[in-house]
């Protein structure tokens, strides 16, 4: 059971564009959403992140947009670069009852963003 | 520098054999994770551990063993029972904070380990 989907594959910008990459999610008890870059043989760095009490967070060329209604959530990046191509992975987790989250991350299956000249 | 170290980059299983992946952290970090990256599958928790001497399964653990003596190390065997074990393996780490509280959630890679069998 896939709770958190990502369901392109792969997406093509041309630089200077606006890059719009989406992820879905099915439990509603999520309540932090993350996104990850990762280029080959590495490890994911944590890109931008947001909390479901907010609908919008932005940090530089990066915005996460949530959408609790529709279980929803999308990055964008403008203007887009070429150093900007890698597999992007959104990640969603549950903060328990007590408020301490340890951090137990579902991912999504990842989108390959390319950024063209 | 702080972060976290995996070891080897490279690995080679041969048929019924047993390997284990290292992963170690300086940032003082309660909670670690082991997770199998394949193609198109995105990243699969096999174990984690949110504090020294505890550790519990993730979506995947058959054929996987871990330990956390300590609290930055957490490394992780690859028993012969794991019939698939060829993939991209990452340690991640993350520190408990309060919900309120900046940053909370953000779990931090090693560089990986690839798996593969001879």
């Amino acid at each position: 059971d896939q709770q958190v989907k990502q369901n392109s594959p792969s997406l093509r910008v041309q630089e200077g564009r606006i890059s719009i990459l989406n992820c879905d999610y099915t439990n509603s008890m999520f309540d932090y959403f993350l996104w990850y870059k990762k280029y080959p043989a590495e490890g994911p760095t944590f890109l931008i992140s947001i909390s479901s009490i907010k609908d919008k967070n932005e940090d530089g060329r990066f915005t996460v947009f949530l959408n609790k209604s529709a279980k929803h959530l999308s990055l964008h990046i403008v203007p887009s670069q070429p150093g900007d191509s890698a597999v992007y992975f959104c990640a969603a987790s549950v903060t328990n009852a007590g408020g301490t989250s340890y951090g137990k991350l579902t991912f999504g299956q990842g989108t390959i963003l390319t950024v063209h000249p | 520098d702080g972060g976290i170290t995996q070891s080897p980059k490279y690995l080679f299983r041969k048929e019924g054999q047993n390997v284990t992946l290292s992963c170690e952290q300086n940032l003082n970090h309660d909670a670690m994770y082991w997770y199998r990256q394949d193609p198109g599958q995105g990243l699969r928790l096999i174990y984690y551990s949110q504090i020294v001497n505890d550790f519990q399964k993730g979506d995947i653990a058959e054929g996987y063993s871990v330990s956390r003596e300590k609290k930055e190390s957490f490394p992780l065997t690859v028993t012969s029972a794991q019939k698939n074990p060829t993939a991209f393996y990452l340690c991640a780490s993350s520190t408990p904070v309060r919900t309120s509280g900046r940053g909370r959630n953000i779990q931090y890679f090693g560089a990986g380990t690839r798996l593969s069998v001879l």
